[in-house]
Parts: C-alpha cells; structure tokens; sequence
C-alpha cells in the first residue's frame, strides 16, 4: 500500500525567508502524481503545487517549488520570500490511477508558522 | 458557481444519536470523496464515489454510511455517534482523473460529547 510521510509536524520561518518542507512516499508504482496542499486557518483546503511522476523538471509556482526526487521518493516545497499569509497547515498528498480507481493519500501534515 | 457545499458547518452531538452530512457538487464530477481530519493523522479517507448510485470504503470506514442517489449529492451518515467520531468532516470531489486537483468543501466541526 502507498503511504506519505511528512515528518515535520511543524516548521517556522522568518518572513522573507527560504524554509523547505519534506515529504516522503512509498510505492511500487511508477505512474503517479504528487501535491502540496495549503489550508490556512479559514480550514480552506488549497491547492499550491502539482508535480507528474513522468517529469523530470521540477513543478513551480511563483515563490513555490519542488525538489522532485524520483528515485528517492522524496518531494519538498520549497517557499520563498516567505509572507504572513504562507502560515497554515501544509499537505503532501499522492494519487494514481494505475489500479483503475484511484485514491488520493495524504499526509499528516506540517504547520507553518511565519514570524514578523 | 458554488463548487463544493457542505452542510452544516458545526454540529454537536450526543453519544448515541445519528445524522446525516450533506455535500453537494455542482461542477458535474463524477468521483466525490469524505475524509475526516483529525490532529497529527492527516485527511483519511471514510468512503467514496465513482459515481451515482456506487460507493466504496475507504481506510476508516466503519461507524460510517454514505449514499450517492444523486450524482451532485454523497451524504455522510453516522447511525449512533461516539466520542471518537469528533473531527472535522471534508467532503470533495473531482473528475476522476489522478493529476486533478480536489476540489474541497469548507467542512464540518462534528464534536460527540
């Protein structure tokens, strides 16, 4: 069975700061794609950043990106120029559709404090 | 467009009695998804749909119903609420597709007391 490790229960970053979050997977599969969700205290679940397990170029999106790690089964955000409003709850998530009904998988998460 | 609805935002209730949450979907998607969020444990899923009138377990299914009678609707039962079904309660839904997005609802604070 798949499985998503986020073993940082939390992260603080000064703002405009760099800080990266982790994000490990296990799968026998080799089709598959990854997330980073954002929920923010409003509880709204948003999406930041997608990555296609086929592609070797990094995902980004303005001040966030991925480090891709295939082999590895690692994916980490990286945020940049951290700002007030990054402060949430941060999602990894993975799915694949290669068993004909595909599941997303989350994981535990990691809080994001920014500080002033 | 109202993407995905939930219904209601905040419930209370006794150990022992029973409800029903109700998510609706107005993009015409054909999978839609309940999780449970609970703190340190993620988003788990309870049940889903592939499409009106199918449903299917998920990792915490048990204490839990679900009905798709219609394809804009999945409706979460719970038949005798325990203390240990106290969460947040997300409903969503999409294509079907693994590279697309959930699209969330605002989710349900349910506390059994």
């Amino acid at each position: 069975a798949q499985t998503v490790t986020q073993s940082q229960p939390e992260m603080s970053v000064q703002e405009a700061e760099t800080v990266t979050l982790s994000c490990t997977y296990d799968t026998s599969e080799s089709d598959y794609y990854l997330f980073w969700y954002k929920q923010p205290p409003s509880r709204q679940m948003i999406l930041v950043i997608r990555q296609e397990a086929y592609k070797q170029q990094n995902a980004t999106e303005n001040r966030f990106s991925v480090n891709f790690q295939k082999a590895a089964k690692s994916f980490s955000l990286k945020i940049s120029d951290s700002q007030l409003g990054d402060a949430a709850m941060y999602f990894c998530a993975y799915a694949s559709g290669a068993s004909g009904t595909y599941k997303y998988i989350f994981g535990t998460g990691t809080r994001l404090k920014v500080l002033a | 467009n109202a993407g995905v609805t939930q219904t209601p935002k905040f419930r209370v209730l006794k150990t022992g009695q029973s409800m029903t949450l109700l998510c609706a979907q107005d993009m015409n998607h054909e999978y839609m998804y309940w999780y449970r969020q609970d703190p340190g444990m993620g988003l788990r899923l309870i049940h889903y749909s592939v499409g009106e009138g199918t449903t299917a377990k998920g990792e915490v299914p048990d204490g839990y119903n679900v009905s798709r009678l219609k394809k804009q609707n999945f409706l979460l039962g719970l038949e005798s609420a325990a203390p240990s079904q106290t969460s947040v309660y997300f409903c969503a839904s999409n294509d079907g597709k693994a590279n697309e997005k959930l699209f969330f609802g605002s989710g349900t604070q349910l506390s059994v007391l």
